[in-house]
Formats: C-alpha cells, sequence, structure tokens
C-alpha cells in the first residue's frame, strides 16, 4: 500500500468519547488526506495538509480536528464521537493537490 | 455536490467478457482519474487521463474522455475474476479548491 499504515484498523467507541485516528507515511510526500466512506455517499473528503503544520478543511469537516507536526505522520480526531461518525476512514498521500493519490488500507470506526 | 457521477451503480457480466463504466462530471477539469476498490481494501490507482488526452491504455483498461460531453468512460477487455471490485472516478476542478473529488462507484461483479 505505497508506505502508508494506518492505525488502529479497527475500534469501538461510546458516544461522547474521543478517538485519534493515526495516518503514517514514508514514502515523503507532501499532501495527505482523511476521507470517509459510507454507503451511497462514496468517499467524501474530510481534512487534508499541504505541508508540516498547514492544513485546510474538505467537504465533511465539521466534528473533525486533524494535526500535522511531522511530514510522516497526520493525525485524525473527532473529539467526541458521535453515532453518525460509524464509518470507514481513508488516508491517502499525493504529491501535488490532484496528483495521483495512494491509499491506506483504512480503518473501520464505530460509535456507539 | 459530487463532481464526479459513475454510471451504472453496479455491473454484474461474465468472465471473459468486456465491462464499460461511465463517469460524467459538471465542470471543467484539468485530469480525470479512475481507481479500483477491492471489498475491505484502500483505492489503487488505475489511470490518470489528462484534459487534452481523448484515449488512454493501459493493459486491458481502456479510458476515453470527451471534455465536450463532459463524460469518460472506463473498459475492461477480457475480464477476469479478480477485476470483481467498486471503480471510482476522480475529478479535479479549474476553478476553486485543488482537490478530487470521487463520485460512488460502480460496483462491478465477474461471474466465473
Amino acid at each position: 500500500d505505497a508506505g502508508i499504515t494506518q492505525s488502529p484498523r479497527h475500534k469501538v467507541t461510546e458516544t461522547g468519547t474521543p478517538v485519534t485516528l493515526r495516518c503514517h507515511q514514508t514514502e515523503n510526500h507532501r499532501y495527505m488526506y482523511w476521507y470517509r466512506q459510507d454507503p451511497g455517499h462514496g468517499l467524501r473528503l474530510i481534512h487534508y495538509s499541504y505541508g508540516v503544520k498547514d492544513t485546510d478543511k474538505g467537504e465533511v469537516s465539521d466534528g473533525y480536528s486533524v494535526s500535522r507536526s511531522k511530514t510522516e505522520d497526520f493525525l485524525l480526531t473527532l473529539e467526541s464521537a458521535t453515532s453518525s461518525q460509524t464509518s470507514v476512514y481513508f488516508c491517502a498521500i499525493g504529491t501535488g493537490a490532484t496528483d495521483t493519490q495512494y491509499f491506506g488500507p483504512g480503518t473501520r470506526l464505530t460509535v456507539l | 455536490s459530487q463532481q464526479g457521477e459513475e454510471d451504472p451503480q453496479a455491473l454484474s457480466i461474465q468472465e471473459g467478457e468486456n465491462a464499460t463504466m461511465n463517469c460524467s462530471y459538471k465542470t471543467s477539469i484539468n485530469n480525470l482519474q479512475w481507481y479500483r476498490q477491492n471489498s475491505g481494501r484502500g483505492l489503487v490507482h488505475l489511470i490518470l487521463i489528462r484534459s487534452n488526452e481523448r484515449e488512454k491504455h493501459s493493459g486491458r483498461l481502456r479510458v476515453t474522455l470527451d471534455t465536450s460531453k463532459k463524460s469518460s468512460s472506463l473498459l475492461i477487455t477480457a475480464s477476469r475474476a479478480a477485476d470483481t471490485a467498486s471503480y471510482f472516478c476522480a475529478t479535479d476542478a479549474t476553478r476553486g479548491a485543488q482537490k478530487l473529488v470521487f463520485g460512488q462507484g460502480t460496483r462491478l461483479t465477474i461471474n466465473p
């Protein structure tokens, strides 16, 4: 998977608890992305980063925050998880804003 | 709103037959990409076609782009069971934020 890992791969949590998902890359790509994938909605962009400490919102950013303190790591945080955030989360990396993206294996998150 | 829309949503064919999937989009683009997703896995990049290209080949894959109709097609020739997957198109936009927008995908099933 192009030197990109996600952790954890599966997580079950309760409503109201904080959750942090981690994406780690070994490709030294500038761009990193967080998507969520839900039936009927396809893949939707949550947040993305175009460099260390440089991040921006995607189309479904409410309830999520991100941080990128190192080139290789991009963290996605749900400050207070809700059932609507039950989804499969994918991290992706790329060299340019609209160039080819390489995806991680995904994290399946269930919020009870 | 989704930039790219795939058609059909689901396609089932016999092994050895050709499979054609279509993608329509709304605004002018710089390039269009196709990705494959096997069940439970991350997306894998297949091919990128630029707005000044009309056709591109990669192995058994043939992609066409018609910018006047704002549409693209992905043809998989001589299908195999291993081609069973979901296929997504992703587009950028020449105006606005430089991000990829993914369609909802076509679910392709190859029957032995």
